[in-house]
C-alpha cells in the first residue's frame, strides 16, 4: 500500500458523459500527479499539481480538467466521454516537485 | 520532449537466471530515472531509480547503471524467481518533474 488512495476502483459509463475521478495523495505530500494507462498507449502523464496549482502538463485532452484543493486531494474531470477514454487512470504524488513518485491503486474506467 | 525507447518488449528467463531491461533517452537534460514493477490490474510500484549524479545502484538483487553521455540506462535484476514476473516500466524526468515511461517489458520468470 503506497498510502496513495483513489475512488471509485471502478466506472461504467456511456458516452457523451461526464465523470470525476478522486485521489488524494500520501500524507505530507504536496504534489500530485495524472497518468493514463491504456492498452496501445503504455502509462501517459497528463497533468501535476503543486501545493493547489498547475506546475506540469502532458498531453491532457482539453476535455479533460484537474484541480487540487487546499487540502491537498486533486480531483480529474473527465467530460464528453468517447469509447477511447476508456483506460486505467492513476494518481501519483511526492513530497516535492522533483522526488519520487508512489502511485494509487488506479481507477478503471469503461466508456460504453 | 522527452522520448524513452525500452527493450525488450517482452523477456523470459529460467528461474536463478540474470534479466536486463534497456532504456535511452533523448533529453540530456532529465536527471532521474526509476524503475517501476506492475503486475497484472495493480499499481506501478517503485522498486529503484537513479539520479543523473551516479552511475551505479544496487538493493539486493536489483541494480540500476545509467550512462549519460550515451543516454541509457538499464535494470538488472539478478537470481531471478517466478515472482519477479510482471512488467517493467523505465522512466525518465528532468526539470519538469514529469515522468516519461517507456513502452514496459514484461518479464516472465520460468520454473
Amino acid at each position: 500500500d503506497s498510502g496513495v488512495t483513489q475512488t471509485p476502483k471502478h466506472l461504467i459509463t456511456a458516452t457523451g458523459q461526464r465523470v470525476t475521478l478522486r485521489c488524494s495523495p500520501r500524507s505530507g505530500d504536496l504534489s500530485v500527479y495524472w497518468y493514463q494507462q491504456s492498452l496501445d498507449q503504455g502509462l501517459q502523464f497528463l497533468i501535476q499539481y503543486y501545493n493547489g496549482e498547475e506546475r506540469a502538463k502532458g498531453n491532457i485532452l482539453e476535455r479533460f480538467s484537474a484541480q487540487q484543493f487546499p487540502d491537498l486531494h486533486s480531483e480529474l474531470n473527465l467530460s464528453s466521454l468517447e469509447l477511447g477514454d476508456s483506460a486505467l487512470y492513476f494518481c501519483a504524488s511526492s513530497v516535492l516537485s522533483y522526488n519520487e513518485q508512489f502511485f494509487g491503486p488506479g481507477t478503471r474506467l469503461t466508456v460504453l | 520532449g522527452e522520448n524513452v525507447e525500452q527493450h525488450p518488449s517482452t523477456l523470459s528467463v529460467q528461474e536463478g537466471d540474470s534479466a536486463v531491461i534497456k532504456c535511452t533517452y533523448s533529453d540530456s537534460a532529465s536527471n532521474y530515472f526509476p524503475w517501476y514493477k506492475q503486475e497484472l490490474g495493480k499499481r506501478p510500484q517503485l522498486i529503484i531509480d537513479i539520479r543523473s549524479n551516479v552511475g551505479e545502484k544496487k538493493d539486493q538483487r536489483i541494480a540500476v547503471t545509467l550512462n549519460k553521455t550515451a543516454k541509457h540506462f538499464s535494470l538488472h535484476i539478478t537470481e531471478t524467481q517466478p515472482e519477479d514476473s510482471a512488467v517493467y516500466f523505465c522512466a525518465a524526468a528532468g526539470t519538469a518533474s514529469k515522468l516519461t515511461f517507456g513502452t514496459g517489458t514484461r518479464l516472465q520468470v520460468t520454473l
